[in-house]
Parts: structure tokens; C-alpha cells; sequence
């Protein structure tokens, strides 16, 4: 079974608006973090935002909100306002405590903003 | 400060060929990782080391070695290049090993090309 499906495989968003990026994970451990990478068409792999198992809030790093739902399994990503420079595929990542030393990918959703 | 280096950028082998992808940080991370990335595929891990000594496989180990004899470095050499290693090559490090929260850091990563 995958452990992180993004089920997007493209987005498209009008500039200024907010989107949402969807992302569900499957494991059974309590202590996990869950992550989010932007990569630009340049290819380079950008951190953007972080969530573990046991906050209780949810994460915010400026534009950037994660959407955590637990008893879901969710996890998605929230842009708000968003840019031209937003334009690039985003990845959603797992690392579980019992395997911590891997950070297992889904497999990407193509953001596109529209001028 | 350079975060993660790779070396080369771009490389074309024939089939049979040998190499040594090249990966660097100067932050004194414990961890480091390689990861390859194909089309429609999130990042996939290869190899792993959590010090120096000290490697262990990922996801898709077969047809690469790694070594880690310093902190700072962690080459990754494929052993007889095969069409199916053609593909974009991530090495990544973090603080600490074994942390769910750590954050991973990339380099800019090396395509592959396997003729």
C-alpha cells in the first residue's frame, strides 16, 4: 500500500487566490512528521513546512499552512495568495518513528498559477 | 555557506560504465542520504548513513554502493550503468539521524543519463 498518496496530479489557481494541495498517508505508528517540498522547474528540492504527530496546532510557515487532520490521515497543504513564483510541483513526505531514518514521497501534484 | 553540493550536474554514461556521483555539506549534518527521482514518481531512497562508518540501503539499493568515511562526504558509485539508473540523483542531509522532525536538506541534484 502506498504510504503517501497525493491524488492530484495537477493543479491549476488563479493567481491571488488560495489552493489546496491534498495529501493522505497510512501508518501505524503514533509518532510520525509529515513534510512538504516545493521543487521549481530549476529541480532543486525546497523545504516548505513541517507537522508532527502530537502538535496540536496546525503548522504555518507565512503563506504556507498544513491542513492536519488525524483521524483522517490527511495532511494537506494550503497556499494562500498565490504568486507566479508558486508554479512548481510539490511533494508530500513521511517520516515515521519507527523508521525515522527514511522519508518516504508521494509522488507529486504539478501547481500551476494562471496570471 | 554551500548547504549540500553535488558534482556533476549532468553525465552521460554508456552501458557497463561505471561512476561516482559526488555529494558534500558543510553543516556537520550526522545524516545523509541519496534518493533518485523518475518521471510520475516521488523520490525513491537509496542509500543512507547515519556517521561516518556507517551506511545502510533504502528503498532501492541495487546497483549502487556508497561510503562515508567523512562527515562531509558521501559519494555514491554506480557499479555497471544500466538504462534503468538513467534517472535525476538527490543527495540530502540532516542534523541529526533517527528524528522525526528533522528536516532534510537537498543538494541540487545530478541527471543521469544511461545510453
Amino acid at each position: 500500500a502506498q504510504k503517501i498518496t497525493q491524488t492530484q496530479p495537477g493543479m491549476f489557481v488563479q493567481e491571488k487566490e488560495a489552493v489546496t494541495l491534498d495529501c493522505t498517508y497510512d501508518t501505524s505508528d503514533q509518532s510520525y512528521g509529515l513534510f512538504w517540498y516545493k521543487q521549481p522547474s530549476s529541480g532543486e528540492m525546497i523545504f516548505l513546512i513541517y507537522q508532527g504527530s502530537y502538535d496540536e496546532q496546525n503548522a504555518t510557515e507565512g503563506r504556507y499552512s498544513l491542513n492536519f487532520q488525524k483521524a483522517r490521515k490527511s495532511a494537506n497543504l494550503v497556499i494562500s495568495a498565490s504568486q507566479l513564483g508558486d508554479s512548481a510541483m510539490y511533494f508530500c513526505a513521511m517520516r515515521e518513528g519507527s523508521s525515522a531514518r527514511q522519508l518516504t514521497f508521494g509522488s507529486g501534484t504539478q501547481l500551476t498559477v494562471l496570471p | 555557506n554551500a548547504g549540500v553540493t553535488q558534482t556533476p550536474k549532468f553525465q552521460v554514461l554508456k552501458t557497463g560504465q561505471s561512476m561516482t556521483l559526488q555529494c558534500a555539506q558543510d553543516m556537520n549534518h550526522e545524516y545523509m542520504s541519496w534518493y533518485r527521482q523518475d518521471p510520475g514518481m516521488g523520490l525513491r531512497l537509496i542509500h543512507y548513513s547515519v556517521g561516518a562508518g556507517i551506511t545502510d540501503q533504502g528503498e532501492v539499493p541495487n546497483g549502487y554502493n556508497v561510503s562515508r568515511s567523512t562527515t562531509e562526504d558521501f559519494p555514491l558509485r554506480l557499479l555497471s550503468a544500466a538504462p534503468s539508473q538513467t534517472s535525476v540523483y538527490f543527495c540530502a542531509s540532516s542534523a541529526f539521524a533517527g528524528g522525526i522532525t528533522d528536516t532534510q536538506y537537498f543538494g541540487p541534484g545530478t541527471r543521469l543519463t544511461v545510453l
